[in-house]
């Protein structure tokens, strides 16, 4: 399995540019993320889903756009991006299990993206 | 409102000192998951431990231990005799039930710094 990747790396951006952060995970999980990850501020959820065509926002939504077509596959979309965009991203995977004590399940991460917007 | 305190923004020590990671959670629900996550300087996100509300044990793993106390709304992590590949920069997370049940909310995350 190769778990969750991302793609690309690395990238900069120019105001206005728009562009999209693919994620993809080989383990059949029904439950994705994306985070943002800024200096002192730890990681902050943007948008999730808990199975294809089911997605909704988490606590900085503004400028990213989602959609998840597949169970595999969870692109995250940047617009018009802008300087504050200018962060890691990190998408992550789960088995959504139910909200029973024993089966929440761990997150996986991907590497993450490194984005710059100028 | 979820909301996770790691008040410690970086920590020094020197190898085989004993360290501990404070996290302070706030939420209303009753049933919730803490968690720990470490970040080397590569930059990946490695899970250390899950606890859920309704399991105040302490648990040790090797050098690592943890003391959860809902009395003070506290999950604390402590590691033994540290070691220089210790160092990285450590989050406590936070989950819950019902309409919170899909979002995970991280604590600003403290830099371990362990000096040869």
């Amino acid at each position: 399995n190769a778990g969750v990747t991302q793609t690309p790396k690395f990238q900069v951006l120019k105001t206005g540019q728009s562009m999209t952060l693919q994620c993809a995970q080989d383990m059949n999980h029904e439950y994705m993320s994306w985070y943002r990850q800024d200096p002192g501020m730890g990681l902050r959820l943007i948008h999730y889903s808990v199975g294809a065509g089911i997605t909704d926002q988490g606590e900085v939504p503004n400028g990213y756009n989602v959609s998840r077509s597949t169970t595999e596959d969870f692109p995250l979309r940047l617009l018009s991006a802008a300087p504050s965009q200018t962060s890691v991203y990190f998408c992550a995977s789960r088995l959504s299990g139910t909200s029973g004590l024993s089966s929440y399940n761990e997150q996986f991460f991907g590497p993450g993206t490194r984005l710059t917007v100028l | 409102a979820q909301k996770v305190t790691q008040a410690q923004t970086e920590i020094s020590v020197v190898e085989k000192e004993d360290v501990t990671l404070d996290c302070v959670y706030e939420t209303r629900d009753t049933t919730y998951y803490l968690f720990w996550y470490k970040q080397p300087p590569s930059g990946e996100l490695v899970f250390l431990i899950r606890r859920n509300s309704f399991d105040e044990q302490n648990e040790i793993s090797g050098r690592y231990s943890w003391n959860f106390q809902k009395s003070t709304s506290s999950f604390n992590f402590t590691i033994t005799a540290s070691q220089v590949v210790d160092s990285a920069v450590y989050f406590c997370a936070l989950s819950s039930s019902g309409s919170n049940f899909n979002k995970f909310y991280f604590g600003s995350g403290t830099k371990l710094n362990v000096k040869p």
